[in-house]
């Protein structure tokens, strides 16, 4: 089983749509918790940490559930700019991080 | 503040030639990162750094070296490049301070192509 794990995708959804990604990590001692962005040939920029009690900003809204190991990362009001892949990061608060291969998000016009 | 710098932005080796991959960073991080990125795989480590002077392996150090040359650099010398290595290198950095959430800051990459 892979440390993280994550639907590659692609998920095709329109404009103004909502859409969830999960991510599932097999860690129990894992505690911080990272979506980052990567879009095409860039490299991967931080798109919001995911805390305990769950967090939101914006139309971005990540939840982490510790009893079943997953993280989610929900998106409302999607817009064209939200085509991107979104990768699930798990650390354990050493110097590892652990990196899911990445969901793909296509928001169509 | 230009955040982390990797150069070249893109690479194309012959099989057995040696090549360094530089990275700088100027937020005064401690730790220091570098991974490979293949198609379908997750970024997986090959080398990091805590901190000036050390350095550990990670997941997939076979056929790299690394070098802190300082706080602020960090560089991955591929001593005799195999077609194996073509890969988009990252080198990334993370925040010293007491949070558990400190997040890694990445660098624009390095496209390297052995042929």
């Amino acid at each position: 089983r892979k440390e993280v794990e994550q639907d590659p995708g692609p998920f095709n959804v329109p404009e103004g749509a909502t859409v969830a990604f999960n991510c599932t990590y097999s860690n129990s001692a894992s505690q911080s918790f990272f979506w980052y962005r990567q879009d095409c040939r860039k490299e991967p920029k931080l798109l919001m940490s995911v805390y305990s009690s769950g967090n939101e900003d914006g139309r971005f809204t990540a939840q982490l559930n510790r009893a079943s190991q997953y993280i989610s990362l929900l998106i409302r009001d999607s817009k064209l700019s939200d085509s991107a892949t979104y990768l699930c990061v798990v650390n354990d608060r050493t110097y590892k991080y652990i990196f899911g291969t990445g969901t793909r998000l296509k928001v169509l016009a | 503040n230009a955040g982390v710098t990797q150069t070249p932005k893109f690479q194309v080796l012959k099989t057995g030639q040696s090549m360094t991959l530089q990275c700088a960073q100027d937020m005064n991080h401690n730790s220091m990162y570098w991974y490979r990125q293949d198609p379908g795989m997750g970024l997986r480590l090959i080398y990091y750094s805590a901190s000036e002077g050390t350095t550990d392996k990670g997941e997939v150090p076979n056929g790299y070296n690394v070098s802190r040359l300082n706080k602020r650099e960090f560089s991955l010398r591929l001593e005799s490049a195999a077609p194996s290595q073509t890969s988009v290198y990252f080198c990334a950095s993370r925040g010293s301070g007491t949070s558990s959430y400190n997040e890694q800051f990445f660098g624009p990459g390095t496209r390297l192509t052995v042929l």
